[in-house]
């Protein structure tokens, strides 16, 4: 089973300023890589899927990037609706596993 | 609207069993992937399972294997997850949630149900 290790646990940044969320996986996963949102009380969303490519209505502040077994989601100038938890997630092989999760929290 | 609609919260005793549901709706459901993923209190996320609804084909992780039960009834568009006897541990919140495209099941999901509270206690 291939592990997802996502860092850092929690990011403090303020409204306007950049986040970068790293997750490395403990094998390649080639561009298998995607990355879900989650608020408190809500539905995971997507966001990114194999890599680089945004979900459907996700704006382009959120990008993806890496291959292989490091991964970056970039989000360019946060706002007050991007505070959540973040998982990165492989499906290059079965099961498919998921990160721990990053919590970007308002500083 | 692509969506999918969860049965409710459930609240039951350790041996018991149970039945959730998922129904799909502005969609071929015999067209696309659904699964079931869980989330226990505080936790992160971690897949159950998943069944193409066209033809049952079902897939477990290894994790759940023997432990739950996927289905999926394609005549009212809704797929299923069950237990035959329920442990304090499978407490959780369980969402289920469709893949993007139709042929890959290990594909990203896109579409997520509102979530159903299991909670196991005596």
């Amino acid at each position: 089973e291939i592990v997802l290790t996502q860092s850092p646990a929690t990011l403090s940044l303020s409204p306007g300023e950049r986040a970068t969320l790293s997750c490395r996986a403990s094998q390649s996963v080639s561009s298998f890589l995607v990355w879900y949102q989650q608020k408190p009380g809500q539905a995971p969303r997507l966001l990114i899927y194999d890599a680089s490519n945004r979900a459907t209505g996700i704006p382009a502040r959120f990008s993806g990037s890496g291959s292989g077994t490091d991964f970056t989601l970039t989000i360019s100038s946060l706002e007050a609706e991007d505070f959540a938890v973040y998982y990165c997630q492989q499906r290059y092989i079965s099961p498919r596993t998921f990160g721990q999760g990053t919590k970007v929290e308002i500083k | 609207e692509v969506q999918l609609v969860q049965s409710g919260a459930e609240v039951k005793k350790p041996g018991e069993s149970l039945k959730i549901s998922c129904k799909a709706s502005g969609y071929g459901f015999t067209n696309y992937w659904i699964g079931w993923v869980r989330q226990m209190p505080g936790k992160g996320l971690e897949w159950v399972a998943i069944i193409y609804p066209g033809d049952s084909d079902s897939r477990y992780s290894p994790s759940f294997q023997g432990q739950v039960t996927i289905s999926a009834d394609k005549s009212i568009n809704t797929a299923y997850l069950q237990w035959s006897s329920l442990k304090a541990s499978d407490t959780a919140m369980y969402y289920c949630a469709r893949t993007r495209s139709g042929h890959d099941p290990k594909d990203a999901l896109d579409i997520w149900g509102q979530g159903t509270m299991v909670t196991v206690s005596s």
